[in-house]
């Protein structure tokens, strides 16, 4: 079964540009959540999808959004880029029963 | 709501040697509980998880963890370090009453020593 695919794994842009970050789940799982990772902050959790809906929100500012597709696939956009954004973002897909997540391998922004 | 704690941010220990990794939480419903290691630029992957049925829990590479509700501590443990355990290591409670809302703790960097 493959597993958790994120893409692109790197990319950089500069302030003032917008990003967006691209999620496949686990084939079956149908919760896909976002995660930033940065040295300062450690891991913090962004936004949860299910079934094409946001059930829960992080405590991010509007620049930070997403969305799931019917075939559960997810994005996540942000906009207006800052050098603060610079992290690992992580989505991982959920195994309802046990809420066990699965992790991709993250894609790395860097903002110049 | 749910939380947890990891008491050490950084361990270090000599290859060979038990590894002792800490971490308390608290929940107000039956927690399911976590341990995730994460290498370098790569995500987090499942070492053993708590979901209310036997108390210590073996997880993959060697690890254990034991369930202690009186203590509300979930520590992570192996008998012998390997250099391919050194890694981040994140313990995450979930509240199976709330909407399985995860939450990790802030991480314990595990330094192996040769």
């Amino acid at each position: 079964k493959a597993g958790v695919t994120q893409t692109p794994r790197y990319l950089i842009k500069t302030r003032g540009q917008q990003v967006t970050l691209s999620c496949s789940p686990i084939s079956g799982h149908r919760s896909v959540s976002w995660y930033q990772q940065t040295p300062g902050q450690g891991l913090q959790f962004l936004f949860e999808y299910f079934s094409e809906t946001q059930r829960n929100k992080g405590n991010f500012p509007g620049r930070f959004s997403g969305r799931q597709f019917s075939n559960s696939r997810s994005e996540m956009n942000v906009s207006t880029l800052e050098l603060g954004d610079s992290a690992l973002y992580l989505c991982a897909s959920t195994l309802q029963d046990t809420g066990e997540l699965f992790f991709g391998e993250g894609s790395r922004l860097t903002v110049l | 709501a749910q939380s947890v704690t990891q008491l050490d941010s950084h361990v270090s220990v000599s290859e060979g040697t038990p590894v002792l990794l800490r971490c308390n939480y608290s929940s107000s419903y039956s927690p399911s509980l976590f341990w995730y290691v994460q290498h370098p630029n790569k995500g987090l992957q499942l070492l053993l998880k708590y979901t209310s049925a036997a108390t210590l829990v073996k997880g993959i590479n060697g690890f254990e963890a034991e369930f202690k509700k009186s203590e509300t501590s979930f520590h992570l443990t192996k008998p012998s370090a390997h250099m391919s355990d050194a890694a981040e290591y994140f313990c995450v409670v979930s509240d199976q009453g709330n909407n399985n809302d995860m939450r990790f703790g802030a991480g314990t960097r595990l330094t192996v020593k040769p």
